[in-house]
């Protein structure tokens, strides 16, 4: 069964934490990526990579960093939290050349 | 990337037929048209995606005219674990995945 595993499901952090959310897929995928989910906004695109060491800014990048130093695992980086990012996050993988994405359960990151 | 316009919800019966439409008007060529569901709390999972005419899997049928301007996403006989929120993008295969707002589909006894 393919899976996109994300590190914690709940996560609560305080105002200037550096958080660290993890993304894992073991399907050997070359794209992951990042989204926010916000309630009347949809998914939003925050970074995506189509390699290893490769990054993308997505829609909204402000805020965040991302890292890939292995193919299978895509990090998300809040450098300093804030209030606004008191969201759920959702990651995904596709295969290259596919517009088939596997998604993680998802983070719901609440900052204090 | 081509813009897709969704109706925001829809209500439907159990065992009823339900069909959303989504409208991208200016799709391009290369364009693939994929629809997603999503149950609260979940990621989206893909249901299905075609390029043109007609596409038919063990979830959903897709309808898309020979304009390609819009698409309907057509689930038979739905049951109440239907309800969700459904996502139609375009965009080409090589893309990102842009979702917008979708359809909040709710499905009552």
């Amino acid at each position: 069964d393919v899976k996109v595993t994300q590190s914690s499901r709940y996560l609560v952090k305080r105002t200037g934490e550096k958080v660290f959310l993890e993304c894992v897929q073991d399907m050997d995928h070359e794209n992951m990526f990042w989204y926010r989910q916000d309630p009347g906004l949809g998914l939003r695109l925050i970074y995506f990579s189509y390699d290893v060491k490769m990054k993308e800014k997505g829609d909204i990048p402000e805020g965040y960093s991302v890292s890939r130093e292995k193919k299978e695992r895509f990090s998300l980086i809040l450098e300093s939290a804030s209030t606004n990012q008191t969201s759920m996050y959702l990651c995904a993988s596709t295969a290259q050349g596919t517009t088939e994405a596997f998604f993680g359960q998802g983070t719901r990151l609440t900052v204090v | 990337l081509a813009k897709t316009t969704q109706p925001i919800s829809m209500d439907s019966y159990e065992g009823q037929e339900v069909n959303i439409t989504c409208s991208h008007n200016n799709i391009a060529t290369n364009d693939y048209i994929t629809w997603y569901q999503q149950f609260p709390s979940q990621g989206p999972r893909f249901i299905i995606q075609g390029y043109k005419t007609k596409v038919t899997n063990e979830v959903a049928s897709l309808f898309i005219p020979a304009d390609r301007k819009s698409s309907t996403l057509s689930l038979p006989r739905v049951s109440l674990s239907d309800t969700a929120v459904y996502y139609c993008l375009v965009g080409e295969r090589y893309s990102t995945l842009t979702f917008g707002k979708g359809t909040m589909l709710l499905v009552s006894p």
